[in-house]
């Protein structure tokens, strides 16, 4: 069955430091979203992407967070200047539009 | 604005007995409703959804969730809980616009005890 993966599975990084999580969504899928998750609690969204441009942000994702889609298959989420806040479980998700989000395992990131 | 309220932090039971997770809806319009499940340590996983059509929707792993209109409702169900099923569900309602986006609840852990 297709999934969505994410790298790295855990990352651990100083504040203020860039940090890049990546995400490869399935192939035929057209939306791609990034969720966060801060320690057992409830999922937040974050930002939605369609057509090579963001269709919605949160108000979370602020001027430190922007979206990528480099290549055609990886979907980035970049953090420029990380601060303790931000540590949080990050899940990518997408869909072909069909309602449905898929979503990756996760990337696990802890700011010191 | 779409959203779902999970009135439950914890649902405890014993293995074999029903299981019942709750979630309320606010929308305006027709709801898509969704339910999601998350082992420890992992990601999300699709469990099942309401679009249209019939009241009682079957899903993966034999949970089934209700549909009630008048109650504003869709409550997560399974007759006969495993120590397995222990888990964080999470209730989901599309928001509006075009981009497909889910709102989730605050999730509810299932603790299911031999």
């Amino acid at each position: 069955e297709p999934e969505v993966t994410q790298t790295p599975s855990h990352q651990v990084t100083q504040m203020g430091q860039e940090v890049i999580l990546r995400c490869v969504p399935i192939s035929n899928h057209l939306y791609f979203y990034w969720y966060r998750q801060i320690l057992g609690q409830k999922v937040e969204f974050l930002v939605s992407f369609y057509n090579n441009e963001i269709s919605e942000k949160s108000e979370i994702f602020d001027d430190q967070f922007s979206v990528e889609r480099p290549d055609g298959s990886n979907f980035t989420l970049k953090i420029r200047s990380t601060k303790l806040e931000d540590s949080a479980m990050y899940f990518c998700a997408s869909t072909a539009g069909a309602n449905v989000l898929t979503f990756g395992a996760g990337s696990r990131l802890t700011v010191l | 604005a779409q959203s779902v309220a999970q009135p439950e932090d914890q649902v405890n039971v014993a293995e074999g007995n029903p299981l019942t997770v709750k979630c309320t809806y606010s929308v305006s319009g027709n709801p898509y409703l969704f339910w999601y499940v998350q082992y420890p340590n992992r990601g999300l996983q699709f469990l099942l959804k309401y679009i249209t059509g019939d009241n009682l929707v079957k899903g993966s792993y034999g949970f089934e969730a209700e549909f009630n209109k008048s109650q504003t409702s869709f409550h997560l169900k399974k007759p006969s809980a495993l120590v397995s099923d222990s888990a964080l569900y999470f209730c989901a309602v599309r928001d509006l616009g075009n981009d497909y986006k889910l709102s989730f609840g605050a999730g509810t852990t299932v603790t299911v005890r031999a």
